[in-house]
């Protein structure tokens, strides 16, 4: 099976800096990661994905990194701004598993 | 953006009653789920479908049942709720024709149980 674990249930910065949320996860064979952003109120909303094949992945003001080695994942989030106050859950799957198991989530909140 | 919808977004009920939670996708997608999520907590899934006559349960344990008689439609009864229930639904649904196989989520529904 696998178990997803995030290393922080709270995350505070400044509006404007960079914020890292990390995630681990427990299954070697997982091959397919990804992060979701949840608004009060609202479902969870895809951010970015990344596969096993890769260790980076870039999108707008984000930034996804694998590290296989040690199972570890990051979200990264650059000159965060106060739309970014959210919760963050990570998730993975594994070929063959075709279900995602979902992280506790971080909460992310943006100070002025 | 996905086009997933769920209705109601907010229900409260008494213990005893029979619910049904509504989830529609207009996206053709073969696979739907069905998660659970207590505030702030982590999701759980509870159903997943990966095409039409096709139902099974997921990984928590759940009183619910689901149906999928047209690709677009996947919805939720609960015959007898109870404040057990009390929680938020989520509906989501993927294309296992894309490389990534990627879910994407309605706005969920919160229910209430008194």
């Amino acid at each position: 099976g696998e178990s997803v674990g995030l290393h922080l249930p709270t995350l505070s910065v400044q509006e404007g800096d960079n914020s890292i949320i990390n995630c681990a996860y427990s299954n070697s064979a997982s091959d397919y990661f990804i992060w979701y952003k949840q608004e009060s109120g609202k479902g969870p909303q895809f951010i970015i994905d990344i596969r096993s094949n890769m260790d980076k992945r870039q999108g707008q003001r984000v930034t996804v990194l694998l590290n296989k080695t040690v199972k570890h994942l990051s979200l990264q989030i650059a000159a965060t701004q106060p739309g970014d106050s959210a919760v963050y859950f990570c998730a993975v799957s594994f070929q063959g598993a075709q279900k995602l198991v979902f992280g506790q989530g971080t909460r992310l909140t943006i100070n002025p | 953006e996905a086009d997933i919808y769920q209705t109601p977004r907010y229900l409260v009920i008494g213990t005893g009653k029979k619910i049904t939670l509504e989830c529609s996708q207009t996206m053709g997608h073969d696979k739907m789920y069905w998660y659970q999520q207590d505030p702030g907590m982590e999701l759980h899934l509870i159903h997943y479908s990966y095409g039409v006559n096709s139902t099974e349960k997921g990984d928590l344990s759940s009183e619910s049942t689901v149906s999928r008689i047209r690709t677009e439609h996947f919805p939720l009864t609960l015959e007898s709720a109870r404040p057990s229930h009390t929680s938020q639904y989520l509906c989501a649904s993927s294309d296992p024709q894309r490389p990534t196989d990627t879910q994407y989520f309605g706005p969920g529904t919160r229910l209430t149980v008194l």
